[in-house]
C-alpha cells in the first residue's frame, strides 16, 4: 500500500503570503496525483488534478507540481478564503484503489 | 448542474446495517466510474470503495472487504452502499463522489451523509 504524507501538519501564513504544501508518496505514483480544499463543515472540492492540472473553476494562484514521490501545491497569494484544510490523494497503478494524505491545515497567522 | 446527493445515514448500533444512497443529476451517470470516500469526525478522509460504470468492477478498502458492498442502478442515476455487521469505527460522514477508476480524481463530491454507530 502507498503512504502519502503531507508536511507541514498545519502552517500559519498571513494573507497575501505565498504558501507552499508538501506531499510524499511511500513509492513512485507516476502523476496520479490529485489536490483537495477542505472547509470546515462541506465537502472537499478538487483543485489540481494528474500533478499540475487545475480543475474547472480554480484560480490560477493555485499550482500543482512534481512526479514520482514529491508533489508540491503552491498558493501563489492567500487569499481569505483559502484558509481550509488540504488533502494529496493518488492511486495505485492498478487496481485502481486510493489513498489521501494525512492534510495540511493552512491557517491564519 | 452536476449534482450528487446521499441519504440514509443515521444512528445505527454495533453489528447492525445501514444502506446509503446517492442520486446523480447533471451528467451521463452511466459513463463514469463512481466512489464512497468517508471522514470520521474530526479525521481525514478515507476512499472507501468504487465500481466500474457498468458494476463489472468494485474494489474496496482492505477495512470494509466483506461488510460493504457497492453498488449502481444506471436506470435510476443512483448509487448505493450497503454497510453491514457495522463497528464503531465505522463511524463518519460518507460521501459520494464521480470518479475513482480510469480518472484518477473525484469530482465533484456530494454534500454527505452521517453514519453514527453506537449503543
Amino acid at each position: 500500500e502507498i503512504v502519502l504524507t503531507q508536511s507541514p501538519a498545519t502552517l500559519s501564513l498571513s494573507p497575501g503570503e505565498r504558501a507552499t504544501l508538501s506531499c510524499r508518496a511511500s513509492q513512485s505514483v507516476s502523476s496520479y496525483l490529485a489536490w483537495y480544499q477542505q472547509k470546515p463543515g462541506q465537502a472537499p472540492r478538487l483543485l489540481i488534478y494528474d500533478a499540475s492540472n487545475r480543475a474547472t473553476g480554480i484560480p490560477a494562484r493555485f499550482s500543482g507540481s512534481g512526479s514520482g514521490t514529491d508533489f508540491t501545491l503552491t498558493i501563489s497569494s492567500l487569499e481569505p478564503e483559502d484558509f481550509a484544510v488540504y488533502y494529496c490523494q493518488q492511486r495505485s497503478n492498478w487496481p485502481p484503489v486510493f489513498t489521501f494524505g494525512p492534510g495540511t491545515k493552512v491557517d491564519i497567522k | 448542474e452536476v449534482q450528487l446527493v446521499e441519504s440514509g445515514g443515521g444512528l445505527v448500533q454495533p453489528g447492525g446495517s445501514l444502506r446509503l444512497s446517492c442520486a446523480a443529476s447533471g451528467f451521463t451517470f452511466s459513463s463514469y466510474w463512481m466512489s464512497w470516500v468517508r471522514q470520521a469526525p474530526g479525521k481525514g478522509l478515507e476512499w472507501v470503495a468504487n465500481i466500474k460504470q457498468d458494476g463489472s468492477e468494485k474494489y474496496y478498502v482492505d477495512s470494509v472487504k466483506g461488510r460493504f458492498t457497492i453498488s449502481r442502478d444506471n436506470a435510476k442515476n443512483s448509487l448505493y452502499l450497503q454497510m453491514n455487521s457495522l463497528r464503531a469505527e465505522d463511524t463518519a460522514v460518507y460521501y459520494c463522489a464521480r470518479g475513482g477508476g480510469i480518472v484518477n480524481w473525484f469530482d465533484p463530491w456530494g454534500q454527505g451523509t452521517l453514519v453514527t454507530v453506537s449503543s
